[in-house]
């Protein structure tokens, strides 16, 4: 099956840039979701296919994609961005059943 | 504005069957091009896609997870349901009923999530 390999944390002081980024087998080649969860609260879609933002959506939040690698980055860091990021793909796998595949996400601390 | 909620007992105990219902508004169960899946997220952080259902009635399932899945639709409640049997302290998560955009997309909106505790 699929994986997609994301660092456990990331840290960035208030106002400078985080990117977190995603790994895979000729990611490149797939379209890349990006979610925000906060704490108790559900996930939340903030980029989709690699590098769309939803209306609502800052545009401090941005997405790239190319290679193995995909990433999310955000600009102008706020203490309200603190939250986990999962980045997603979708998959056929070897028995062409389609599967949704989640990153292990990423804990954005805001120093 | 579409809006998911789920809803369903918050304790199974194990080796019983885990049965979930979410409830659609704003938005039909029944209109082409949506896929309703179902999603958990397991203690600690991960995030795991159950199986979908299409408007069809047609659905599909995680390998992982496929001889103990079902899902169902009751497109006159506008709602969709998920069974999960023969559950174990493993399966003990958050459980989120979601949209699926596109035919390979991404998920928006998500419900609020349920917690389900496998205890006896």
């Amino acid at each position: 099956s699929y994986v997609l390999a994301q660092p456990p944390s990331v840290s960035v002081a208030p106002g400078q840039t985080a990117s977190i980024t995603c790994g895979g087998n000729n990611l490149g080649s797939k379209n890349v979701h990006w979610y925000q969860q906060k704490p108790g609260q559900a996930p939340v879609l903030v980029v989709y296919d690699d590098s769309d933002r939803p209306s609502g959506i800052p545009e401090r939040f941005s997405g790239s994609n190319s290679g193995n690698t995909a990433t999310l980055t955000i600009s102008r860091v706020e203490a309200g961005d603190e939250a986990d990021y999962y980045c997603q793909v979708w998959d056929s796998g070897s028995d062409q059943v389609w599967v949704w595949v989640f990153g292990g996400g990423t804990k954005l601390t805001v120093l | 504005q579409v809006q998911l909620q789920e809803s369903g007992p918050g304790l199974v105990k194990p080796s019983q069957t885990l049965s979930l219902t979410c409830s659609v508004s704003g938005g039909s169960i029944s209109s082409s091009g949506y896929y309703w899946s179902w999603i958990r997220q397991l203690p600690g952080r991960g995030l795991e896609y159950i199986g979908y259902i299409f408007y069809s009635g047609s659905t599909s399932y995680n390998p992982s997870l496929k001889s103990r899945v079902s899902m169902s639709q009751d497109t006159s409640k506008n709602q969709f349901s998920l069974r999960l049997t023969s559950v174990t302290a493993a399966d003990t998560a958050i459980y989120y009923c979601v949209r699926i955009v596109g035919t390979i997309g991404y998920f928006d909106p998500w419900g609020q999530g349920t917690l389900v505790t496998v205890s006896s």
